[in-house]
């Protein structure tokens, strides 16, 4: 059964500091690993998509590492906002319309 | 620009009612999608559409019709509501399959059903 694992559940932060968030997972065939941010009360929003052949993608203050060996992924926030407080969800896809979401880390932001 | 539109955001049903919510998207993607969102559960995903005219079921079907009549809009049914179905639900449209590519999926902001 495909399954995708996210630690921690949740997270608290300083402000202006650094968080990485983990995504293990054991979907296969392995497709492509999405990370999406979701405010409260709000839709996903996608951040990366990441393919097999690619190990890490950024956008902006956020950084996403594949490594698809040992079926992990990261997700490093650099210098947080406090805008950055949302669930993170990581997403792999496995094949044709074959998709499974973890049930995401909830960070939060204090000042 | 609109993007992925929901209505209604909110709705209370009695157990054996029957709704409609509607899922608009104004970026003329072919694909369309219906999720549930629970609590400590990942989205799970209910019926999709991969053009106008089309639907497929996805991996919680049951209780669930869809319609995709216009390219721009996905309809999702509750023929007789349960306390089951009590959900966050959310539509998402793309511009190429989910699971290839490299085009993200669009997400509304959801539709918070409850079912008495």
């Amino acid at each position: 059964k495909n399954q995708v694992e996210q630690s921690p559940q949740s997270l608290i932060i300083l402000e202006g500091k650094n968080c990485t968030l983990q995504c293990n997972y054991t979907v296969s065939p392995f497709s492509n690993l999405r990370w999406y941010k979701q405010d409260t009360g709000r839709g996903p929003v996608s951040l990366t998509i990441m393919t097999f052949s690619e190990n890490t993608k950024s956008n902006g203050r956020y950084t996403a590492t594949l490594d698809a060996d040992t079926k992990q992924s990261s997700l490093h926030i650099t210098a947080s906002q406090l805008s950055d407080s949302a669930s993170y969800i990581c997403v792999v896809s496995a094949g044709y319309q074959k998709v499974t979401f973890g049930t995401g880390t909830k960070l939060q932001v204090i000042p | 620009n609109a993007g992925v539109t929901q209505t209604p955001k909110f709705r209370v049903l009695k157990t054996g009612q029957s709704m409609t919510l509607l899922c608009a998207q104004d970026m003329n993607h072919e694909y369309m999608y219906w999720y549930r969102q629970d609590p400590g559960m990942g989205l799970r995903l209910i019926h999709y559409s991969v053009g106008e005219g089309t639907t497929a079921k996805g991996e919680v079907p049951d209780g669930y019709n869809v319609s995709r009549l216009k390219k721009q809009n996905f309809l999702l049914g509750l023929e007789s509501a349960a306390p089951s179905q009590t959900s966050v639900y959310f539509c998402a449209s793309s511009y190429s399959p989910f699971s290839g590519g490299d085009q993200p999926q669009h997400f509304g902001d959801g539709t918070r059903l409850s079912i008495l």
